[in-house]
């Protein structure tokens, strides 16, 4: 079953604004991590945010982590056409090592 | 450096016939290695994984089958494909006890 669920779905912004997206998951997790899809093209991996931290930050990336409400957000500031991509949240859940599950992603187009 | 290789790039197949997609990692050993499947603009399913040579865990059940006769190597098989074996085909590797996931470029594969 699916562990991480992003919304929106798609997201369409200028130029310049802000994008945020959020990511739900089900259960205890070790840590959780966003991924960047070029269309057509592998996943690219962003930042991992651990179980015990709140924020984090990776230059225009700025990941939170609510467990309580088992929830993240990633905001991407000031964006540019080259942010046009799918980003994936994945989680690992607590004692197991060996699968990363995928949510289903936001679809991110940046208007110029 | 770690470098992971997917082949062919594009794959187009009759219906009923076999399958067999490729993926080799270098530069690390006993990686964890990941089929996924993504359907058009959807979010990437777990298919196959493996933790060793010969080890293979299977997330969903279908007409596909996976080996790792080699520490680096996983193949992806199929004896009949069907239309909904269409799709994007993405392999990935990750070390044991490591968290982020590192994927290769991707088969398409289009069932007529």
């Amino acid at each position: 079953s699916q562990q991480g669920e992003e919304d929106p779905q798609a997201l369409s912004i200028q130029e310049g604004e802000n994008a945020t997206m959020n990511c739900s998951y089900k259960t205890s997790i070790n840590n959780l991590q966003w991924y960047r899809q070029n269309s057509g093209r592998g996943l690219v991996h962003l930042i991992l945010i651990r179980s015990n931290e709140r924020e984090k930050h990776s230059g225009r990336l700025r990941v939170t982590l609510d467990t309580s409400k088992k929830s993240s957000s990633l905001l991407i500031t000031a964006s540019r056409a080259a942010d046009t991509a799918s980003y994936f949240c994945a989680t690992k859940a607590m004692n197991r090592d060996d699968k990363i599950i995928f949510g289903k992603g936001t679809r991110l187009h940046i208007l110029p | 450096s770690q470098t992971i290789h997917q082949w062919p790039a594009t794959l187009v197949q009759p219906v009923g016939s076999p399958l067999s997609l490729e993926c080799t990692v270098e530069g690390t050993s006993n990686p964890n290695l990941y089929w996924y499947r993504q359907a058009a603009g959807r979010g990437l399913q777990l298919l196959f994984y493996s933790v060793g040579i010969g080890q293979i865990s299977s997330e969903v059940p279908q007409n596909l089958s996976a080996s790792r006769p080699q520490d680096r190597q996983f193949i992806l098989s199929s004896k009949k494909l069907l239309l909904s074996d269409s799709g994007f085909y993405l392999c990935a590797w990750r070390l044991a006890g490591a968290s982020a996931q590192y994927f290769g470029p991707g088969t398409r594969l289009t069932v007529l």
